[in-house]
């Protein structure tokens, strides 16, 4: 399988706190892409990075990437309430043109 | 405004019956997707097309079965439900500019009894 695997699986924080996620991958990717799902509900696309970028922020987001470790971390600062979801990485394999394979997920809890 | 949308957000049903699930987008986007998603898992692709008659099986082989007749419009069919079939079911669309990010709709949770 070339699916990612994403860790912790779970994580608990308070808010104010920053929350770190990491993805590992397997093959050679296009881009990393990191989506938040809120409970039932569908996913809402947070930010890309692509395989020649080290390195992306958007708001209090701030990606990760490492080829050469085939992995990626998400960084989320000074984290809100608002912010509990799961959180998955999704990857555009090189020769999967359009087709994404998305990670196992991380459930952050931000408690006040 | 630009959206996708899916109908029914909830479904429960009996085992044997036919059910289609629909997927609409007005973004004019050409690709567009199906995955499953049990409670708290990943996401796996079962269905996706590249546009107008173009409809291929993804990642997870599925009973299901999909047709992409209209541009906007990409409707999922069970012909025979069974409560394996139970689950969460979410289509999501594409552009094709060089940001390969998708949009999803709030999905369908279909629960088979």
């Amino acid at each position: 399988s070339q699916q990612g695997e994403e860790d912790p699986q779970a994580l608990s924080i308070q808010e104010g706190e920053n929350a770190t996620m990491n993805c590992s991958y397997k093959t050679s990717i296009n881009n990393l892409q990191w989506y938040r799902q809120n409970s039932g509900r569908g996913l809402v696309h947070l930010i890309l990075i692509r395989s020649n970028e080290r390195e992306k922020h958007s708001g209090r987001l701030r990606v990760t990437l490492d080829t050469s470790k085939k992995s990626s971390s998400l960084l989320i600062t000074a984290s809100r309430a608002a912010d509990t979801a799961s959180y998955f990485c999704a990857t555009d394999y090189t020769g999967t043109a359009s087709k994404l394979t998305f990670g196992t997920g991380t459930r952050l809890q931000v408690t006040l | 405004e630009a959206d996708i949308y899916q109908t029914p957000r909830y479904l429960v049903i009996g085992t044997g019956k036919k059910i289609t699930l629909e997927c609409s987008q007005t973004m004019g986007h050409d690709k567009m997707y199906w995955y499953q998603q049990d409670p708290g898992m990943e996401l796996h692709l079962i269905h996706y097309s590249y546009g107008v008659n173009s409809t291929e099986k993804g990642d997870l082989s599925s009973e299901s079965t999909v047709s992409r007749i209209r541009t906007e419009h990409f409707p999922l069919t069970l012909e025979s439900a069974r409560p394996s079939h139970t689950s969460q079911y979410l289509c999501a669309s594409m552009g094709s500019g060089s940001y390969n990010e998708q949009f999803f709709g709030p999905g369908t949770r279909l629960t088979v009894l």
